[in-house]
């Protein structure tokens, strides 16, 4: 079975300064990660995603994240927010080695970001 | 192209009531997952279909909760007898099955907003 931790429930920050969401996961098996991104009133989006290859995965947005194995963790990261970026974040694995893509999610970040 | 939709948007109901929720996925989509974000629990799967089979249903909470798809496309999860603690928004997501396991992207529709009184 698959866990994933959240570590921070709230996030605020003030435009143009740089945001840390992080998580943590554990698994007995090698896993896939996602960051999905969660607008007021929208539905969760895909922001993106760790299959294999470099640990350093990015976003269209300036989001980007880091896979590292040793720490168990897939922590996303911007170097400078923007108004727009408030959401609630949810950190995601799926477990390698089956046929299915079902998700465990952490709790969600929610980030706001103050002018 | 069109998303995953669903519906009703918001729902409420008496207890002991029954509710159908709908999904339609994004055509082509063979994946079906449906999954519950609640207050107290976060978001949590519930089940997950291929084509109109079901080889996962190990998050449907009880025996009220059931789900169904027909002709590889539409899904009805239905709650029998509801109960105050199944308050929650019920999302459904589909996606391709291309790769290999667990690496597709979900697709998630907007959600029902589900009040039971």
């Amino acid at each position: 079975a698959q866990s994933v931790t959240q570590l921070d429930s709230q996030v605020p920050v003030f435009e143009e300064a740089p945001v840390e969401l992080r998580c943590n996961y554990s698994s007995s098996v090698s896993v896939y990660l996602f960051w999905y991104v969660q607008y007021p009133n929208q539905g969760l989006q895909l922001l993106l995603k760790y299959l294999s290859g470099s640990t350093l995965v990015e976003s269209i947005n300036g989001f980007e994240a880091e896979f590292n194995k040793s720490q168990t963790s897939f922590h996303l990261r911007k170097p400078s927010v923007h108004i727009s970026d408030t959401a609630e974040y949810f950190c995601a694995v799926s477990a390698g080695g089956t046929s299915y893509g079902k998700l465990t999610f952490g709790q969600g970040t929610i980030l706001t970001v103050h002018p | 192209g069109a998303g995953v939709s669903q519906s009703p948007s918001n729902k409420v109901t008496e207890k002991g009531k029954d509710v159908e929720l709908r999904c339609d996925p994004i055509s082509g989509h063979t994946a079906l997952y449906w999954y519950r974000q609640s207050l107290g629990q976060g978001l949590e799967f519930l089940i997950y279909f291929q084509g109109n089979s079901a080889p996962d249903k190990s998050g449907l909470p009880s025996d009220r909760f059931s789900a169904e798809r027909t002709g590889g496309s539409v899904s009805t999860l239905t709650i029998q007898r509801t109960q105050q603690e199944d308050s929650a928004v019920y999302l459904c997501a589909s996606s391709l099955e291309r790769l290999a396991g667990g690496q597709e992207t979900q697709y998630f529709g907007p959600g029902t907003r589900l009040l039971v009184l």
